[in-house]
């Protein structure tokens, strides 16, 4: 079974700049969170999908980022523009059950490494 | 708001030590508890879980948990490691409200480092 597959895995961008990041979760599986992990700390959780309705965004900061499952597939989060505080790296997981029934077993991509200079 | 707090940022242990990481979280009501592992170079995966019963829990390569709910607790052992634990390890909780779950709520994690 192919697991989560993330994009770019790396990208070095100065403030302001925008970037985006593409997610694939494991086929059939109806939920998608994209979390935020910044050096030495543990991810945070910045947008849930369930298909491709949003279940939970309340962590985003909708200012400058932005992200969206149009097919109820795969996904994209923008940032626009970036900060020097948005480095990190933005890791994409996806489940099996739906957003009401969560059992934590989340499947990991390995994510993509943010650099703003 | 709930929160984990991991209390060991970086353990070094020489193989066949045993291992105990702590966790405990903040929240008075009914919890369920988690431990992923991520291995240099890898991705984030789930190494046991407890939602109910046996507060003792068995997980992948030989690791286990206890739930001690009076202490808030939910730490990880291993009687004896690996140099192949070398992760970094992450408590993570989400609060059971009955018909629907909370959303995962991660520790900052611990590294393990095992010098063979």
């Amino acid at each position: 079974e192919a697991g989560v597959a993330q994009s770019p895995r790396y990208k070095i961008i100065e403030k302001r700049q925008s970037v985006a990041f593409w997610c694939n979760p494991i086929s059939g599986h109806a939920t998608l969170y994209w979390y935020q992990q910044i050096l030495g700390q543990g991810p945070k959780l910045l947008i849930q999908f369930q298909n491709n309705g949003v279940v939970d965004d309340s962590q985003l900061p909708k200012d400058r980022f932005s992200a969206e499952r149009l097919k109820g597939v795969d996904s994209t989060l923008k940032i626009q523009p970036a900060k020097l505080e948005d480095s990190a790296v933005y890791l994409c997981a996806s489940s099996s059950l739906g957003g009401a029934e969560i059992t934590g077993e989340l499947f990991f991509g390995e994510g993509s490494r943010l650099t703003v200079l | 708001a709930q929160s984990v707090s991991q209390h060991n940022h970086h353990v070094i242990l020489s193989e066949a030590a045993s291992l105990e990481l702590g966790c405990n979280y903040s929240y008075g009501g009914t919890v369920n508890l988690f431990w992923y592992v991520q291995y240099p170079g890898q991705h984030l995966q789930l190494l046991l879980k407890y939602f109910s019963g046996d507060p003792l829990v068995k997980g992948i390569k030989g690791f286990e948990a206890e739930f001690i709910k009076s202490k808030f607790s939910f730490n990880l052992r291993k009687p004896s490691v690996q140099w192949s634990d070398t992760a970094e390890y992450f408590c993570a909780v989400n609060v059971n409200y009955g018909g629907s779950q909370g959303n995962l709520i991660f520790g900052k994690g611990t590294k393990l480092s095992v010098k063979p």
